[in-house]
């Protein structure tokens, strides 16, 4: 069965650091891409970034880049989501999936709620 | 950026009514339009790919069609455990979603 699990969220303060992790079980995962994907309360889905089966790709969307980083271990089948300045509009669940290089997401997280609040 | 927009933001509907959501995308997609299912407090599902490919599992209902800019999703008879959001979303370059439709009990 595939699964992708997310953790790492928390609360934190503005300016402040989280590093979120998606572990990944059930299928082979250096064949996947990885994709991040957040959810404000109350409000639609949105991008943040990608990682494909060897590193070389790693899009961000423009309003988490320089601040968020994605990165991978094909070893230990996970990926990770640094999250470094982190501003209290950054409130949502972050959640994991699967992509084929070229493809949309067919399998996702349960999602991991990240709140940045003073 | 390849931006999208859905229509409409919110659909009241009966048992058994032929719904259908829209989403024109800013530029052409070369067919590369997922839709999905979103639930209060659950992960996104999806259910249709490269525009009007079903996935396993989802019921005959849903169907999805268009082309270039211009794409539908059509639930041609809707049942309890359609009442969701649903979301479209571009992977021609990297992702875009819409804004959602929530469609809800008239």
């Amino acid at each position: 069965e595939v699964q992708l699990v997310e953790s790492g969220g928390g609360l934190v303060k503005p300016g402040g650091s989280l590093r979120l992790s998606c572990a990944a079980s059930g299928f082979g995962f250096g064949t996947y891409n990885i994709n991040w994907v957040r959810q404000a309360p109350g409000k639609g889905l949105e991008w943040v970034a990608s990682i494909g089966s060897d590193e070389t790709f790693t899009p961000h969307a423009d309003s988490v880049k320089g601040r968020f980083t994605i990165s991978r271990d094909n070893a230990k089948n996970s990926v990770y989501l640094q999250m470094n300045s982190l501003r209290v509009e950054d409130t949502a669940v972050y959640y994991c999936s699967r992509s084929l290089h070229t493809g949309t997401g067919d399998h996702w997280g349960q999602g991991t709620l990240v709140t940045v609040s003073s | 950026d390849i931006q999208m927009t859905q229509s409409p933001s919110t659909l009241s509907a009966s048992v058994g009514d032929r719904v259908i959501i829209t989403c024109r995308a800013s530029e052409s997609l070369n067919s590369r339009l997922a839709w999905y299912q979103q639930r209060p407090g659950k992960a996104p599902k999806l259910l249709i790919h490269q525009t009007s490919t079903l996935e396993s599992g989802v019921p005959a209902r849903f169907s999805g069609s268009g082309s270039g800019t211009e794409f539908t999703l059509t639930i041609s008879s809707l049942q309890p455990d359609d009442f969701a959001t649903y979301y479209c979303q571009q992977y021609k370059i990297y992702w875009t979603f819409g804004q959602g439709t929530k469609v809800e009990l008239k």
